[in-house]
């Protein structure tokens, strides 16, 4: 059974750094076809996907984060990690990490982590 | 930028059929998927590729897609099908999500 534990801070100061882990087990972070994700949703419930890394090194973020997102892997700890500078309340949110899988333009989340909520604020 | 509607509720009685829809320009051309989450849990994919099923969801779920819409019907609905529900699709650069439709069973 595949599970997914984010972990990290649960509050972060106002244009500083918001980090955050997942932990996997039961599948290989190192493996073909699983793209290794963020999502985040708000206090008001909408979803917003972040970005994704592969184990090739490839990556994709959403372009409404500007270059402030990074996702790094570390295949000998089997977890995968979040960077979101420069935050500000508008991060506020609960933080998910997912597996995603892509194939063709099919793009979609079968495992879910518990989610961690992350509050920002001075 | 890319939407995808949700209307924000829908009530359905026990035993019903309840259909939830997601409207989206040429939706029907790209790929839907719908997910479940219950209060204070994470969401759970219940149909992808607009109509496959992951293992372990009941056969109550189904889903369509052509035109502008996406549909996730779920058929003899129970009570524990109560939740929120968002669709989901890739546009171009980025993965959208629909704000969500909490499903109320009466």
């Amino acid at each position: 059974q595949v599970q997914l534990q984010e972990s990290g801070p649960g509050r972060v100061k106002t244009s500083q750094t918001l980090s955050l882990t997942c932990t996997v087990s039961g599948a290989s972070i190192n493996s073909y076809g699983f793209y290794w994700s963020w999502v985040r949703q708000y206090p008001g419930k909408g979803l917003e996907w972040i970005g994704y890394k592969y184990y090739t090194g490839s990556t994709s973020y959403n372009p409404s984060l500007k270059g402030r997102v990074a996702i790094s892997l570390d295949t000998s700890k089997n977890h995968f990690s979040l960077d979101l500078s420069s935050v500000t309340a508008a991060d506020t949110a609960v933080y998910y990490c997912a597996r995603e899988r892509i194939s063709s333009s099919s793009y979609y989340f079968d495992y879910w982590g518990q989610g961690a909520l992350v509050t920002v604020s001075s | 930028s890319y939407e995808l509607t949700q209307p924000p509720s829908v009530s359905v009685s026990p035993g019903q059929t309840a259909s939830i829809t997601c409207s989206g320009d040429k939706l029907g051309d790209k790929y839907a998927s719908w997910y479940q989450q219950r209060p204070g849990q994470s969401p759970v994919l219940v149909i992808y590729q607009d109509t496959k099923r992951p293992s372990g969801i009941p056969e109550r779920f189904s889903g369509s897609n052509s035109g502008n819409a996406a549909t996730l019907t779920i058929s003899g609905t129970q009570a524990v099908d109560g939740a929120d529900y968002y669709c989901q699709a890739w546009d171009s650069t980025t993965i959208i999500f629909g704000g969500g439709t909490k499903l109320t069973v009466l």
